[in-house]
């Protein structure tokens, strides 16, 4: 079974640091792309960055971009979000996700997300 | 970037009802377009890729169609487990991009 799971979420103040990890299982890790899509209270849904299967792709979203870094490790079936400079409006549920197939096709599954709260 | 309009935003209908939500891409994006279902407390789920694709397990009353800048998602027969928010996505380029959402209620 294919499962993704997000860890790492939490409380944290303006300003501080935070770094999101995603367990993946049940497929060839290496040779998907993966998602981190946040979602704030009440909101819809918040693309926020990418990382191609040989991390030589990476993109980000512009309220992220300079603070946030995607990385992956492929021993490890895993894929990570640090966290720098949070801010309230950051409050959110952050879901991993990845590709439905190689070649694309939509983003399936979803991990069960990981509440992260910035607030003092 | 490429913004995605959805509309209604909220729409009230009954069991058995057919229900068409539409987005719109600010841009061509051919056929990239997704479609999701979230319930309360739940991921999303993908319930449409490439326009029209039904992904594995999601019953035929969903259908989705379009191309270019104008899409759509039919519930052919609203059914009790389909009162959720509904989201489209243009996987055309980065940044993704999703639309505001569609909150579909019970009448």
């Amino acid at each position: 079974e294919i499962q993704l799971a997000e860890s790492g979420g939490g409380l944290v103040q303006p300003g501080g640091s935070l770094r999101l990890s995603c367990a993946a299982s049940g497929f060839t890790f290496s040779s998907y792309s993966m998602y981190w899509v946040r979602q704030a209270p009440g909101k819809g849904l918040e693309w926020i960055s990418s990382i191609s299967g040989d991390d030589y792709y990476i993109y980000y979203a512009d309220s992220v971009r300079g603070r946030f870094t995607i990385s992956r490790d492929n021993t490890k079936q895993s894929v990570y979000l640090q966290m720098h400079s949070l801010r309230a409006d950051d409050t959110a549920v952050y879901y991993c996700t990845r590709d439905l197939t190689v070649r694309g096709g939509g983003f399936d599954p979803w991990g069960q997300g990981t509440l992260v709260t910035v607030s003092s | 970037d490429i913004q995605m309009t959805q509309s209604p935003s909220s729409v009230s209908a009954s069991v058995g009802d057919r229900v068409i939500i539409t987005c719109r891409a600010s841009q061509g994006i051919s056929s990239t377009l997704d479609w999701y279902q979230q319930k309360p407390g739940e991921a999303p789920k993908l319930l449409i890729y490439g326009a029209s694709t039904l992904q594995s397990g999601v019953p035929s009353r969903f259908s989705g169609d379009g191309s270019g800048t104008d899409f759509t998602l039919t519930i052919s027969s609203l059914q009790p487990e389909d009162f959720a928010t509904y989201y489209c996505q243009q996987a055309h380029g980065f940044p993704l991009t999703f639309g505001g959402g569609t909150k579909v209620e019970i009448k």
